[in-house]
């Protein structure tokens, strides 16, 4: 069946340099997208979310890059710090009630 | 708001036996769901329930049942456990569908272990 998968398992990164984790998704009915962050030993926490009518939203020190072209999502971290360092889950919903289908994360560890 | 608290935090089973999940919402969402997660897994959707009263079969639903009595609550019930079903269980709730109503929140987890 479709699906949503990660590019990358692990990401290493440098604090202060910037992270970008990729997710590819095979749905092109799929209209909503989440990223999620999830640190060890707690659930999955929202961090942004786009809709299939935009190409880029931004929050507080990321941003998401949706490519429906390619059915391409990203998420780019600026900035990157200790406290970024977890599981990063992309999910997305397509119009089949309200069910997300998950990615299976990408770790990223940031080395101080 | 506590938001989504999920009781127990641990709990250690031994094969055949059961018991009850329970999730607790304060944000008066209508959804509610149970997911699985396994070690270098995503999350899988177990059952999930569009209001009170109401339940649908998720991804994975076999070996489980679910109860949403009252709006705030949502049960998943394990009635003979098996050493398959040992997992981390994630309950969320979100709004609805529409909008940035869609967003689903979490829980801690309940980390459950079958012998």
């Amino acid at each position: 069946g479709e699906s949503v998968g990660l590019h990358l398992p692990t990401l290493s990164v440098q604090e202060g340099d910037n992270s970008i984790i990729n997710c590819a998704y095979s749905n092109s009915a799929s209209d909503y997208f989440i990223w999620y962050k999830q640190e060890s030993g707690k659930g999955p926490q929202f961090i942004i979310d786009i809709r299939s009518n935009m190409d880029k939203r931004q929050g507080q020190r990321v941003t998401v890059l949706l490519n429906k072209t390619v059915k391409h999502l990203s998420l780019q971290i600026a900035a990157t710090q200790p406290g970024d360092s977890a599981v990063y889950f992309c999910a997305e919903n397509y119009n089949a009630g309200n069910m997300l289908t998950f990615g299976g994360g990408t770790r990223l560890m940031v080395k101080p | 708001n506590a938001g989504v608290t999920q009781t127990p935090k641990f709990r250690v089973l031994k094969t055949g036996q059961s018991m009850t999940l329970l999730c607790a919402q304060d944000m008066n969402h209508e959804y509610m769901y149970w997911y699985r997660q396994d070690p270098g897994m995503g999350l899988r959707l177990i059952h999930y329930s569009v209001g009170e009263g109401t339940t649908a079969k998720g991804e994975v639903p076999d070996g489980y049942n679910v109860s949403r009595l009252k709006k705030q609550n949502f049960l998943l019930g394990l009635e003979s456990a098996a050493p398959s079903q040992t997992s981390v269980y994630f309950c969320a709730s979100s709004y609805s569908r529409g909008g940035d109503q869609e967003t689903q929140y979490f829980g801690p987890g309940t980390r459950l272990l079958v012998l």
